[in-house]
């Protein structure tokens, strides 16, 4: 159980376009999702924290109008990399923690590697 | 607010030995405290977590650790490593049920054969 997906797995775009990540919770409902940044053997950067039919919280320094996030459902959440740049290229990955789960455990997913030409 | 140091960006060690990846945290109230791994172009893998009781909590993969608030510590251990034990190990750290998890900057396990 506890199984997080992201799609896509990867995606190439050019510079200028938006690119939208899902993230689902599969087999759980997730009051919260997170989403996170990871540069090449770089620890985990979290930008922002979504919460289900409520406005993101974005850690300081994220740009909230560039990285557009929707938690419309209880299984998921959207992350939108508007007007992307080559220096937006990364690893994101998001997880998911358990409505109601009491030890702030997070579910991961398998992460979208992004490449911006 | 909270936070975390792991020691050593890498680690070496032969397989069969003994695995040790340290992990010091701050934070101001009792903390969870987690040990994640990572295998390449994944993503993260839940090996144990800290939140109340026992100290000596044990997890997958025959990974254990213990949660000493003396020395604010949280290393991670292994009796024998195995081959497939090489990955990207991550130490974080709550200070809530519903408080973000912060992540120490991960430790690269090698194993040697």
């Amino acid at each position: 159980g506890a199984v997080v997906s992201q799609h896509p797995s990867w995606v190439i775009c050019k510079s200028g376009t938006s690119v939208k990540i899902e993230c689902r919770s599969l087999d759980f409902q997730a009051t919260t999702m997170f989403w996170y940044r990871q540069f090449p053997k770089k620890s985990l950067m979290l930008m922002a924290t979504s919460n289900e039919g409520s406005k993101a919280t974005y850690e300081q320094g994220v740009e909230k109008d560039k990285f557009l996030i929707n938690h419309a459902s209880l299984t998921l959440s959207t992350l939108t990399v508007t007007s992307a740049h080559p220096e937006d290229s990364s690893f994101y990955i998001c997880s998911a923690r358990l409505a109601g789960g009491w030890d702030n455990e997070q579910f991961f997913g398998p992460g979208t590697r992004l490449t911006v030409l | 607010a909270q936070s975390v140091t792991q020691l050593g960006s890498h680690v070496s060690v032969s397989e069969g030995a003994l695995v040790l990846l340290r992990c010091n945290y701050s934070s101001s109230v009792p903390p969870y405290l987690f040990w994640y791994v990572q295998y390449p172009n994944q993503g993260l893998q839940l090996l144990l977590k800290y939140t109340t009781g026992a100290t000596l909590v044990k997890g997958i993969n025959g990974f254990e650790a213990e949660f000493k608030k003396s020395e604010t510590s949280f290393h991670l251990t292994k009796p024998s490593a195995h081959m497939s034990d090489a990955a990207e190990y991550f130490c974080a750290v709550s200070e809530d049920r519903d408080d973000k998890i912060i992540f120490g900057k991960g430790t690269r396990l090698h194993i040697l054969p």
